[in-house]
C-alpha cells in the first residue's frame, strides 16, 4: 500500500524555524488530514498533532500543524537540540481503509 | 497513568506463529479503538491493523492479511495480535497504541523475529 511522502531530511539551525511537509491524495491527507509523530532513537513514537491542527495536552506551542490540499506541514518554531530526531505524518485512507504513514523525516538541528 | 505493556515477542523460524498481547491500564480500554503498528530494524513505522473498541470492526495492512488476526478482551483490558505463516520481513519492533483522535500513546513495543 502506497505511502505518505516526506522528505528524508531537513537541517536547520538552533533557534530556527523547520517546515516539514508530507504529501497524499485527496484519500487520505486531503480527506481527514494529517497526523504527526516525532520519534526520538529508541523510543516509541509521540504524538504531536492530529486532525491536522490539533494538539494533544503537554505538547508545546512550538509545534503547529496545518494542512493545504492532499499535502500536510508540520512547523517547529524556535528550533532547540531535544527536537533533532524523526517525524511521521499519517493518515487514514478511506479508499483503502488503511491507515498510512509517511517514510519519516530526519530533522537536524545545527 | 494511560500504560501500555506489549509482550509475546520473540524469536521465530519462517512459517511460525507468535501471538502478541498488550496490557493496558489507566484508561477505560473498551472506549479506545487500538491498532498494532510495526517498525523494522532502522526503518519507519508501518500499520499492522485496527480494532473498534468493541471489536465491531477490524482493519488489516495488505501484509497482514490473511495470516495476521487482532482482537481484544476488554474484560481483560488485552489487546492481541495472533501472528501465523511468518515471514522473515515481519521481523520488527511491534508496538501497541491507543487511538483517542490518533496514534496518542504507544507502548514500548515487543520485538519479533523471523529467522532460520
Amino acid at each position: 500500500q502506497a505511502g505518505l511522502t516526506q522528505p528524508p531530511s531537513v537541517s536547520k539551525g538552533l533557534r530556527q524555524t523547520a517546515t516539514l511537509a508530507c504529501t497524499g491524495n485527496s484519500n487520505n491527507v486531503g480527506n481527514q488530514g494529517a497526523a504527526w509523530l516525532q520519534q526520538h532513537q529508541g523510543h516509541p513514537p509521540k504524538l504531536l498533532s492530529f486532525r491536522n491542527d490539533h494538539r494533544p495536552s503537554g505538547i508545546s506551542e512550538r509545534f503547529s500543524a496545518s494542512r493545504s490540499g492532499n499535502t500536510a506541514s508540520l512547523t517547529i518554531a524556535g528550533l532547540q537540540p531535544e527536537d533533532e530526531a524523526d517525524y511521521y505524518c499519517s493518515a487514514w485512507d478511506s479508499s483503502l481503509s488503511v491507515w498510512v504513514f509517511g517514510g519519516g523525516t530526519k530533522l537536524t538541528v545545527l | 497513568e494511560v500504560q501500555l505493556v506489549e509482550s509475546g515477542g520473540g524469536l521465530v523460524q519462517p512459517g511460525g506463529s507468535l501471538r502478541l498481547s498488550c496490557s493496558a491500564s489507566g484508561f477505560t480500554f473498551s472506549r479506545y479503538a487500538m491498532h498494532w503498528v510495526r517498525q523494522a530494524p532502522g526503518k519507519g513505522l508501518e500499520f499492522v491493523s485496527s480494532i473498534g473498541g468493541n471489536g465491531e470492526y477490524t482493519h488489516y495492512a495488505d501484509s497482514a492479511k490473511g495470516r495476521f488476526t487482532i482482537y481484544r478482551d476488554n474484560s481483560k483490558d488485552s489487546l492481541y495480535l495472533q501472528m501465523t505463516s511468518l515471514r522473515p520481513e515481519d521481523t520488527a519492533m511491534y508496538h501497541c497504541v491507543r487511538d483517542s483522535g490518533s496514534f496518542d500513546c504507544w507502548g514500548q513495543g515487543t520485538q519479533v523475529t523471523v529467522s532460520s
